[in-house]
């Protein structure tokens, strides 16, 4: 069966400080897909980043970084220089390929909370 | 700018009515689902339907039913409410895809409070 764990329920920083976000997977597929998603106040979760388990290519968008190391089943996120914009509950996802409609398990998420 | 539209954005019940929460995407997405989301437990699944008039459970399916009679929309019903279903709720849909998968779009979620 398929489990996300995000062990870091909180986190609170300081503007301008880095933040990570940890990750970690379990998964008997061999072919899988990661997510992470934003849910900032407003409710709605917002896409960030989509990783099949052949890519493992660390990705940097902007202020924002991923680090998938299937050797140790984790898919980190760092918002590097946070601001206050950022604060946010970010959720990590697993979806197995043989996975019926394509459904996403969730971890439990981690909120942020940036600090002027 | 595609949407998932969840009817109520804030709802109050009582204990023991029935509850209908209504999503509608304009997508044409085949699978739609439905989650909620509780402190420290992320979002878990209910019920998903990769079709019309085709639905599956979830993690968590007790106490909750659906009903997909047209492709764009999902409704959630909750038979009996109880205060231990006071929760968000949260819709999304995606396209189906034999070959990679590339995530959800989600709506606004629903907060239920169950009195």
């Amino acid at each position: 069966a398929q489990k996300v764990t995000q062990a870091q329920t909180e986190i609170s920083v300081v503007e301008k400080e880095d933040v990570t976000l940890d990750c970690v997977y379990e998964t008997r597929d061999t072919t899988y897909y990661l997510f992470w998603y934003k849910q900032p106040p407003s409710g709605e979760l917002v896409f960030l980043i989509r990783r099949n388990s052949f890519d493992e290519q660390n990705e940097i968008s902007g202020r924002y970084s991923w680090n998938f190391q299937k050797s140790t089943s984790s898919f980190n996120f760092t918002i590097t220089a946070s601001q206050v914009v950022d604060s946010a509950v970010y959720f990590c996802a697993l979806s197995e390929a043989r996975a019926a409609g394509n459904k996403l398990t969730f971890g439990g998420g981690t909120r942020v909370l940036v600090k002027p | 700018d595609v949407k998932v539209t969840q009817s109520s954005r804030y709802l109050v019940k009582r204990t023991g009515e029935k509850v209908f929460l209504e999503c509608v995407q304009d997508m044409d997405h085949e699978n739609m689902f439905w989650y909620r989301q509780d402190p420290g437990l992320g979002l878990r699944l209910i019920y998903f339907s990769y079709d019309v008039k085709m639905k599956e459970k979830g993690d968590i399916p007790e106490g909750y039913s659906v009903s997909r009679e047209k492709k764009e929309r999902f409704s959630l019903i909750l038979e009996s409410a109880s205060t231990n279903q006071t929760s968000m709720y949260l819709c999304a849909s995606s396209k189906k895809n034999r070959v990679a998968n590339y995530g959800y779009t989600f709506g606004s979620g629903t907060r239920l409070t169950v009195v």
